[in-house]
């Protein structure tokens, strides 16, 4: 199984910082890496796929990177809806989720 | 708009069983293949089942294989978890999603429904 592993798991940040969030792979999954930010009691919303394609009505602030087995997520200027916690995936190998990197004010 | 609403869940005691449903609205359901996935209280999300769109091939993560069953009705547009012999640690918030076969990612969430197994 493809393990994978995200690092922070908590950060604290401010209004209009210039936040990244690191996903490793336990082995080359190509870009088959996806994106999501969860808020408290919600479902999760898909925020970029494929490494580095943003998802349909997510703001350009957010951006993705990397292959093989490091991966990054950039949210070039944190906005208060921000706040969240942000998954990894892989889909190259079945489907797994990293742990999840809290975002907190 | 595209909608995914869930239903079935409760509290169930260990080992006995339960069926989610997902009802789907404003999409062509037969046209995607269709995810669910599970957090635990405080903890990450986790894959448990996809199925083709046809409904032909499934998968499952190896903490439920053998006890679940991901199916679907396409006349219904629903889709099914069948989970039998439940634990504890399956306690979680279940969610089904839509899948983009192209990327594998998951696009459209529902609003999850909650199970607990406890006795």
């Amino acid at each position: 199984d493809i393990q994978m592993t995200q690092s922070p798991s908590s950060l604290s940040a401010s209004v209009g910082d210039r936040v990244t969030i690191t996903c490793r792979a336990s082995q080359s999954i190509s870009s088959y890496l996806n994106w999501y930010q969860q808020k408290p009691g919600k479902a999760p919303k898909l925020l970029i796929y494929t490494a580095s394609n943003l998802q349909s009505g997510v703001p350009s602030r957010f951006s993705g990177s990397g292959s093989g087995t490091d991966f990054t997520l950039t949210i070039s200027s944190l906005q208060p809806e921000d706040f969240a916690t942000y998954s990894c995936q892989q889909t190259y190998n079945s489907l797994t989720f990293g742990g999840g990197t809290k975002v907190e004010i | 708009q595209v909608q995914l609403v869930e239903s079935g869940g409760g509290v169930v005691q260990p080992g006995r069983s339960l069926r989610l449903s997902c009802g789907v609205s404003g999409f062509s359901f037969s046209r995607y293949g269709m995810h669910w996935g599970r957090q635990a209280p405080g903890k990450g999300l986790e894959w448990v089942a996809v199925i083709s769109d046809d409904g032909s091939n499934k998968d499952y993560a190896d903490s439920v294989k053998g006890r679940f069953t991901i199916s679907r009705d396409n006349s219904k547009n629903t889709l099914y978890l069948q989970m039998n012999s439940l634990r504890a640690e399956d306690t979680a918030v279940y969610y089904c999603a839509r899948g983009i076969a192209a990327a594998g990612s998951l696009d459209s969430w529902g609003q999850g429904t909650l199970v607990t197994v406890s006795s």
